[in-house]
């Protein structure tokens, strides 16, 4: 196992298209997080999913943004309608269940909206 | 204010000085994560604390629970420790980590 990767790593799009990203967590891990982050500052947290089922949602997910992990394995982020705004690097995550296990982050996938 | 306050934000060293990060935060935690950040986005796990000191070669993480406050010490820095530093909580019961804004560091040669 490679680790967390995440697909493509680097997306350019024209405002108002819509992109989706892709996330494949290490295999054994049933959690999948979903994080943000923005020039010079730390990841915010989106969404997560214990296996197939999405758990908890970020206010900061607005309506544009929806998140799935069909059969509980890849996971893919689709932005609707992209802003200048959603300009950042998305993060994706896998860890074990666990009140307290090691998170295991991909290398991300920056998107830039012009 | 956020929950989660990293010092400084930027920190130029020269190679083998001894450096230290602090971390402070206001809320409950059941962990707390240092995490390595270079360029290009990937991040790497360093350390995860709910008490005490732990230590992984030249680099060693303490926490101090009543005080609500971490630090993250390089001994003997090199450039290629050159990255972000960025500090996480795990509030109670939550799944999800709360970030620091992170702190820039460069070891010059």
């Amino acid at each position: 196992d490679t680790g967390v990767s995440q697909d493509p790593r680097h997306k350019i799009t024209k405002r108002g298209q819509n992109v989706t990203f892709r996330c494949d967590p290490i295999s054994e891990h049933n959690r999948l997080y979903w994080y943000r982050q923005t020039l010079g500052q730390g990841p915010e947290f989106l969404t997560y999913f214990q296996n197939e089922a999405q758990l908890e949602k970020s206010r900061l997910l607005s309506d544009r943004f929806s998140a799935e992990r069909p059969k509980g394995s890849f996971s893919t982020l689709e932005i609707q309608r992209t802003e200048q705004g959603d300009s950042a690097m998305y993060l994706c995550a896998s860890s074990f269940e666990g009140l307290n296990t090691e998170a295991f982050f991909g290398q991300g996938t920056r998107l830039t909206v012009v | 204010k956020n929950e989660v306050e990293q010092s400084p934000q930027n920190l130029t060293a020269q190679e083998g000085e001894f450096i230290t990060i602090n971390c402070s935060y206001s809320v409950g935690i059941s962990a707390l994560h240092w995490l390595q950040q270079h360029p290009g986005g990937g991040i790497v796990s360093l350390f995860m604390l709910s008490s005490g000191k732990k230590k992984h070669g030249r680099l060693i993480a303490t926490i101090n629970i009543q005080e609500k406050h971490s630090s993250l010490h390089i001994t003997a820095s090199h450039p290629r420790d050159s990255a972000v530093y960025i500090c996480a909580v795990r509030r109670g019961s939550a799944r999800q980590l709360t970030f620091g804004s992170g702190t820039q560091l460069t070891v010059l040669p």
